[in-house]
């Protein structure tokens, strides 16, 4: 089994802020993960698959990058309408969630 | 619109039987995998297991396995969650999504239903 973490598990940021979250897999996983963003009270909603890929109508203040092990989603200049828990995933595995906040 | 459209809330007694469903729509239903994602209150998504609707191939998570079963009626676009003997800790909101796999690139849950609210309580 592979097994997912994340960091930080949250952050407080200010509005306009660059915000990166990390992903690590147990082992490698070459491009295959997305990223999800929860907002509270709301249904998870794809952000980027393929490590990188921007899902259509997503901002493209986000953006991913990463291979193997290492994987990182970027918010360019955080917005209000941002704060949500960011999930990264491999198949059957999810990671344990990012909660982002304003400052 | 490609969309999956959840049964409603649920609330049972523990060892009640309960089979919810997800309705798709929008898309061929046939040519892509279900998921059911669980969200126990107040934590994270946990990948539960997927089923091919064109042939019922079905996978589940070591976790789920023998805890669940999942199913689906291709001619009425439905795939099912079901359990023969609720527990309280299955109290959670459930997620069916479409899984779409990108060659060479894994895959990802794109399309997600509204979720169903399971509550056990005696």
């Amino acid at each position: 089994d592979i097994q997912m973490t994340q960091s930080p598990s949250s952050l407080s940021a200010s509005v306009g802020d660059r915000v990166t979250i990390t992903c690590r897999a147990s082992q490698g996983i070459s491009n295959y993960l997305a990223w999800y963003q929860q907002k509270p009270g709301k249904v998870p909603k794809l952000l980027i698959y393929a490590a990188s890929t921007l899902q259509s109508g997503v901002p493209s203040r986000f953006s991913g990058s990463g291979s193997g092990t290492d994987f990182t989603l970027t918010i360019s200049s955080l917005q209000p309408e941002d704060v949500a828990t960011y999930y990264c995933q491999k198949s059957g595995d999810f990671g344990p969630g990012t909660k982002v906040d304003i400052k | 619109e490609v969309q999956l459209v959840q049964s409603g809330a649920e609330v049972k007694k523990p060892g009640e039987s309960l089979k919810i469903s997800c309705k798709g729509s929008g898309y061929s239903f046939t040519s892509y995998w279900i998921g059911w994602v669980r969200q126990m209150p107040g934590k994270g998504l946990e990948w539960m297991g997927i089923i091919y609707p064109g042939d019922s191939d079905t996978r589940y998570s070591p976790s789920f396995q023998g805890q669940v079963t999942i199913s689906a009626d291709k001619s009425i676009s439905t795939a099912y969650l079901q359990w023969s003997s609720l527990k309280a800790s299955d109290t959670a909101m459930y997620y069916c999504a479409r899984r779409v796999v990108v060659v060479t690139a894994g895959d990802a849950f794109d399309i997600w239903g509204q979720g169903t609210m399971v509550t056990v309580s005696s």
